[in-house]
């Protein structure tokens, strides 16, 4: 069965950086795209961006342009996203979810990762 | 001005139908576009429910009861899902969501209430 598990929750300082990870199994980890959605604690759900396996390219959502880098390593069907110059409106659930390219089906999801930033 | 706004909250009884708007932004042609919906139950992340573009062009997402239905409203500009024969365990926050200038965008999401 299709799942994607990601890696433990966080707590980081001000300024510092955060990478999540996003295991993928139970489908061909390069057919299809991965993409990263935050929540913010009691608000709405918000893009942050895409990454192809196949090829390595990526789209990002503009807030987060130069912020944020998105990953994968196919030989271990790992996606990853990493945030830097971290501030406390970052503290969010992100989630990783699946796509087939350029459609918006994001059929399965991961569990999620509480990422905290406070000093 | 938000690309797509939701009402934020929405009640409705058992056995009854709600109607979910998902309203696009003045310019942006509800016409042209796929539009996506989610449901989130606490806890737990979102579930794709289904995408809709036009009658002949729909699909629902995998085990997703017949229950739920895609729409558009042209002259409102805005994208609807029908929940019909509402059920307790539909009680959640649903989201809208459409690519719109090469990013992914959401709906501010609407709280379902069933009472």
């Amino acid at each position: 069965q299709v799942q994607l598990v990601q890696s433990g929750a966080e707590v980081k300082k001000p300024g510092a950086s955060v990478k999540v990870s996003c295991k993928t199994s139970g489908y061909t980890f390069t057919s299809y795209d991965i993409n990263w959605v935050r929540q913010a604690p009691g608000q709405g759900l918000e893009w942050v961006g895409w990454m192809t396996p196949n090829t390595g390219d990526t789209g990002y959502a503009q807030k987060f342009q130069g912020r944020v880098t998105l990953t994968g390593s196919t030989s271990l069907g790992t996606a990853y996203m990493e945030l830097s110059s971290l501030r406390s409106e970052d503290t969010a659930v992100y989630y990783c979810a699946r796509n087939l390219e350029r459609t918006g089906d994001f059929d399965y999801w991961g569990q999620g990762t509480l990422v905290t930033v406070s000093s | 001005q938000a690309v797509l706004t939701q009402p934020s909250s929405l009640s409705a009884s058992p056995g009854a139908s709600a109607s979910l708007t998902c309203t696009l932004r003045s310019g942006v042609n509800v016409d042209s576009y796929w539009i996506y919906w989610f449901q989130q139950k606490p806890g737990s992340p979102p579930h794709y429910l289904l995408k809709y573009k036009s009658d002949s062009d729909n699909q629902q997402g995998s085990g997703v009861p017949s229950r739920f239905s895609g729409s558009k409203d042209l002259s409102a500009n805005a994208g609807i899902l029908l929940i019909s024969g509402l059920q307790s365990e539909d009680e959640a926050d649903y989201y809208c969501m459409l690519w719109h200038s090469s990013t992914w965008v959401f709906g501010g999401g609407t709280k379902l209430t069933v009472l």
